[in-house]
């Protein structure tokens, strides 16, 4: 596609409750990550892929948070159990073909996710 | 541990006006320094890539500088208009190699232009 695509754009759930966030990269790109935006916050690292290496995980918060990515394509974010302080926009972003350190990062738009 | 940090926290200024935005890091060691423009309700868009033989670099009306000594970086805005209001935000590699590797980011400078 033309650019980084993440569905749903908006996800109201209750607490207790798992839900996935699904990221499309831009076609051919090997380094794809997971980021969370609390309002008013930062952006936070979740995880990393990058081509068929393992993941780098280091960011995730809780083994409630899981993600999995098949070779070049979909990543799926993951969250169990869902909390409130989960509810935040999560930002998918993707790069290159290489990983190489003066690529260009696309960000999809994100998925505002709402635990009630 | 690896920080960045971004000054000020939010800023309003006129239309037509210049402004400088800063980011001072720690992260280490450094492999480049981006600048990124959030518009609300939207993914970080690059405006600018620095690695550390670089001192300055232009896109337009922006333009980043970069000490890598005192790890400092600045993003200056001029002759703003009302589309520059969003969010900017500071964004530093560690080296890993020839991978992208990690990124940290800072919060943010929330930037509002009034007419």
């Amino acid at each position: 596609g033309a650019g980084v695509s993440q569905s749903p754009s908006n996800k109201v759930t209750e607490k207790g409750k798992d839900v996935e966030l699904r990221c499309d990269p831009i076609s051919g790109h090997t380094a794809l990550y997971w980021y969370r935006q609390r309002l008013g916050q930062g952006l936070e690292f979740l995880i990393y892929f990058q081509g068929n290496s393992a993941p780098d995980k280091s960011g995730l918060p809780s083994d409630r948070f899981s993600a999995e990515r098949t070779g070049e394509s979909v990543s799926t974010l993951t969250i169990q159990r869902t909390q409130q302080e989960d509810s935040a926009v999560y930002l998918c972003a993707s790069s290159g073909f290489g990983g190489r350190v003066n690529e260009k990062l696309f960000f999809g738009s994100g998925t505002q996710l709402s635990v009630l | 541990k690896n920080q960045v940090e971004q000054s000020p926290q939010s800023l309003i200024i006129l239309e037509g006006k210049n402004c400088t935005l800063q980011c001072n890091y720690t992260v280490s060691p450094f492999s480049n320094l981006r600048w990124y423009k959030q518009d609300t309700g939207r993914g970080p868009v690059s405006l600018t890539i620095m690695t550390f033989s670089e001192n300055t670099k232009s896109n337009g009306r922006y333009t980043a500088t970069l000490d890598a000594d005192t790890k400092q970086s600045s993003l200056h805005i001029t002759a703003s208009q009302l589309s520059d209001s969003a969010s900017y935000i500071c964004v530093v590699s560690r080296d890993r190699g020839s991978t992208l590797g990690r990124l940290y980011f800072g919060r943010g400078t929330q930037l509002t232009v009034w007419p």
